[in-house]
């Protein structure tokens, strides 16, 4: 069974240029999630998708990053204008309805860095 | 406000040795609790997941504990090898689908 796969693996980008970030989550969990670690700072929440729907995005930053996940199936997330502090990895993760009981896959992230 | 704090934050240890990463949360409101591991460049693979009902759980030479009253987690890695060496992460879900991250424990078993 695929994991949760994540696209591009490394990015670099220059400052006010846009990254669209690409995440497929495992078959059939309809809970998605994004994630991010900026250097020397904790993993942080962003935001939190049941299917289709945006269940919780209080952990999104500012308007420069908008998520998305038309169909309830992959998800895009994307960061426009780029700012130097959105260096770090983008982690996506994925987990089945049933509950917040389940344990959390994560894909091997998205490893963003903005000069 | 939900924190998670990891000690030590690096460990260096030489093969063979037992070892316990200690995890402490400020919110006993908790459901569960995961453990990960992080490779360097690799995402994040789940060890161990305690159910807030649970006290532990074992996956091999990992043994996880959970003491909810106290706000503590311990991961203890039996019989290290230098495969063990990554970065270790504890992490504890409130409610609502958010994780709550610390900043983990980067461990070195030479061999």
């Amino acid at each position: 069974e695929a994991g949760v796969t994540q696209f591009p693996s490394h990015s670099v980008i220059e400052k006010g240029q846009t990254v669209t970030l690409r995440c497929d989550p495992i078959s059939g969990h309809d809970n998605l999630y994004w994630y991010r670690r900026v250097m020397g700072k904790e993993i942080k929440f962003l935001l939190h998708f049941v299917k289709e729907s945006k269940q919780d995005e209080s952990g999104m930053p500012n308007n420069r990053f908008l998520a998305e996940r038309t169909g309830g199936t992959y998800s895009t997330l994307k960061v426009q204008p780029a700012e130097l502090e959105d260096s770090g990895v983008y982690f996506c993760a994925s987990s089945p309805l049933l509950g917040f009981t389940n344990t959390i896959y994560f894909g091997e992230g998205s490893w963003l860095t903005v000069v | 406000k939900q924190e998670v704090t990891q000690i030590p934050a690096a460990l260096s240890v030489p093969e063979g040795e037992n070892l316990v990463l200690n995890c402490s949360f400020t919110d006993s409101a908790i459901y569960n609790l995961q453990w990960f591991r992080q490779d360097p460049g690799k995402g994040l693979t789940s060890l161990l997941l305690i159910q807030s009902s649970q006290r532990e759980q074992t996956s091999g030479r990992l043994n996880a504990s959970l003491d909810k009253s106290s706000g503590r987690s311990t991961l203890y890695i039996a019989a290290s090898q230098p495969g063990d060496s990554a970065t270790y992460l504890c992490a504890v879900n409130t409610g609502g689908f958010k994780t709550i991250f610390g900043a983990g424990t980067r461990l070195f078993v030479k061999a």
